[in-house]
C-alpha cells in the first residue's frame, strides 16, 4: 500500500490559465473523490468516481471544472479559465467498496494559487 | 443535502485533560460516522469510526459515541498529550458522499 499520491504539490497559475492535478489512488480501491479545502475550513466534495464512472458532481462546481478517471486507475482534475477564488488546497481521496462504510484515504493534496 | 456543524469550533485543554467534541447532524439517513485529524500542513487521516449499528466504539485513548435519534455523535480523547493538537473534523456519510464539518482546532498545552 503506497498511499494515494498527488501531483502537484504546489501549482501557481495566472488567472485565466488552465491547470491539471493528478491523483493516482490506492490500486486496489475503486472509488475516488475530489475535495477542495480553503484555509480553516472543512474538505468540500467536489465529485466522485466509482471505477471510471463519474456519478456526482456537487451542483456547487463551476463548468470550468472537469475531472475524469481514465479505466477507473489515476484521475485528472482540470480548471479552466482560473480564477482568484480557485486558489485552495485540491484534495484526493480513494476508498474501497460501495456499502460506504469504508474510509476515505486523503493524498497530500495539490496546493493552487493563482494570481 | 447534509448540514453538519461541529462544536466548540476551537478547544483548549491542559495535557491529560479530556476533550469532547461533538458533531450534529441533519440527514437521518446517515450511516457511517468517521473522525479525521488533520495536523498543520498535512493530510486529514482517519482516527475512529462508527458504524449505524453502534452505539459506542473505543480505541485506546480515542473513543466515539453514537445518538442516532438525536443525529449526533461525539469523539473523545482522554489523557490528551500535545500531539493530539491538531484540527478534527467529523464527516458523516450519506448517499456515497463523506461531509465535512468546519473542524474543531484542539490545543493541547503542556
Amino acid at each position: 500500500d503506497t498511499g494515494v499520491s498527488q501531483d502537484p504539490r504546489h501549482k501557481i497559475t495566472k488567472r485565466g490559465q488552465n491547470v491539471t492535478f493528478r491523483c493516482d489512488p490506492i490500486s486496489e480501491h475503486n472509488r475516488l473523490y475530489w475535495y477542495r479545502q480553503t484555509l480553516g475550513q472543512g474538505p468540500e466534495f467536489l465529485t466522485y468516481f466509482q471505477n471510471e464512472a463519474q456519478l456526482e458532481k456537487s451542483r456547487l462546481l463551476s463548468d470550468r471544472f472537469s475531472a475524469e478517471r481514465p479505466k477507473g486507475s489515476f484521475s485528472t482534475l482540470e480548471i479552466q479559465r482560473t480564477e482568484q477564488g480557485d486558489s485552495a488546497m485540491y484534495l484526493c481521496a480513494s476508498s474501497l467498496g460501495s456499502g460506504g462504510t469504508s474510509p476515505l484515504h486523503f493524498g497530500n493534496g495539490t496546493r493552487l494559487t493563482v494570481t | 443535502g447534509e448540514n453538519v456543524e461541529q462544536h466548540p469550533s476551537t478547544l483548549s485543554v491542559q495535557e491529560g485533560d479530556s476533550a469532547v467534541i461533538k458533531c450534529t447532524y441533519s440527514d437521518s439517513a446517515s450511516n457511517y460516522f468517521p473522525w479525521y485529524k488533520q495536523e498543520l500542513g498535512k493530510r486529514p487521516q482517519l482516527i475512529i469510526d462508527i458504524r449505524s449499528n453502534v452505539g459506542e466504539k473505543k480505541d485506546q485513548r480515542i473513543a466515539v459515541t453514537l445518538n442516532k435519534t438525536a443525529k449526533h455523535f461525539s469523539l473523545h480523547i482522554t489523557e490528551t498529550q500535545p500531539e493530539d493538537s491538531a484540527v478534527y473534523f467529523c464527516a458523516p456519510y450519506n448517499f456515497n458522499k463523506f461531509y465535512f464539518g468546519s473542524g474543531t482546532k484542539l490545543n493541547v498545552k503542556p
